[in-house]
């Protein structure tokens, strides 16, 4: 089955730097990868994602970039905003199923 | 679109109590629903995939007589919590996943449950 592992697991970065998020994934035959972001207490909102027919996709400040050979997909966050504090999940499809990474809590400092 | 809510949002028992918690889909109809578990400052577990008008499909280790699951309509599951304790409390979430879609989900707000 599928599995998950995302690093860092903590982010620090100055206001306007960049910030990345690593996921590998195990099983070759996946071929969706979101992105979520989790504020304190409320649910998580999807704010890109990726298929395997392409290996990059851009959103203003966001950028996800897939590496298929590798098995990994990685988030780009550029001039990073102190909005952008979060807790950040990405996800591999199981079937139907998604299975989510750890998580990485970044914390942008003003 | 694709507006998921729950309910509700916050909800406090007394152990031995059962509780439930439902999860619609607003504005489109979901073949299937899935419930997560969320403990803080943790990932989210997938405890049980609902799918309208048949059983959930429980995930190893998840208690299906504790987690009981309904899906009685393509707008509608609920996730009752029975005979709850103190180890149950936790943030429980919930997702939807409309028929025209494979993996897109939907997330529901949470209902965060805590038992005395």
């Amino acid at each position: 089955g599928e599995n998950v592992e995302q690093h860092p697991s903590t982010l620090s970065v100055q206001e306007g730097d960049s910030a990345v998020i690593k996921c590998t994934y195990s099983d070759s035959a996946s071929n969706y990868f979101p992105w979520y972001k989790q504020e304190l207490g409320k649910r998580p909102q999807l704010i890109i994602d990726i298929r395997s027919n392409v290996g990059e996709k851009k959103d203003q400040r966001i950028a996800v970039t897939l590496n298929k050979t590798a098995k990994h997909f990685s988030l780009h966050i550029t001039e990073t905003q102190p909005e952008d504090s979060a807790v950040y999940f990405c996800a591999a499809p199981r079937t139907y199923k998604y299975i989510f990474g750890t998580g990485t809590r970044l914390k942008v400092l003003a | 679109g694709a507006v998921v809510s729950q309910h509700p949002s916050r909800v406090i028992c007394k152990s031995g109590t059962s509780v439930k918690i439902e999860c619609r889909s607003l504005d489109f109809q979901a073949t299937t629903m899935f419930w997560y578990r969320q403990f803080p400052k943790q990932s989210l577990m997938l405890m049980a995939t609902s799918n309208e008008g048949s059983k959930a499909t429980y995930e190893q280790g998840v208690e299906k007589d504790k987690f009981l699951i309904n899906h009685a309509s393509l707008t509608l599951s609920t996730l009752t919590v029975t005979s709850a304790h103190p180890e149950d409390s936790s943030f429980y979430i919930c997702s939807a996943r409309t028929s025209g879609t494979f993996y897109e989900q939907y997330f529901g707000p949470g209902t965060r449950l805590t038992v005395t």
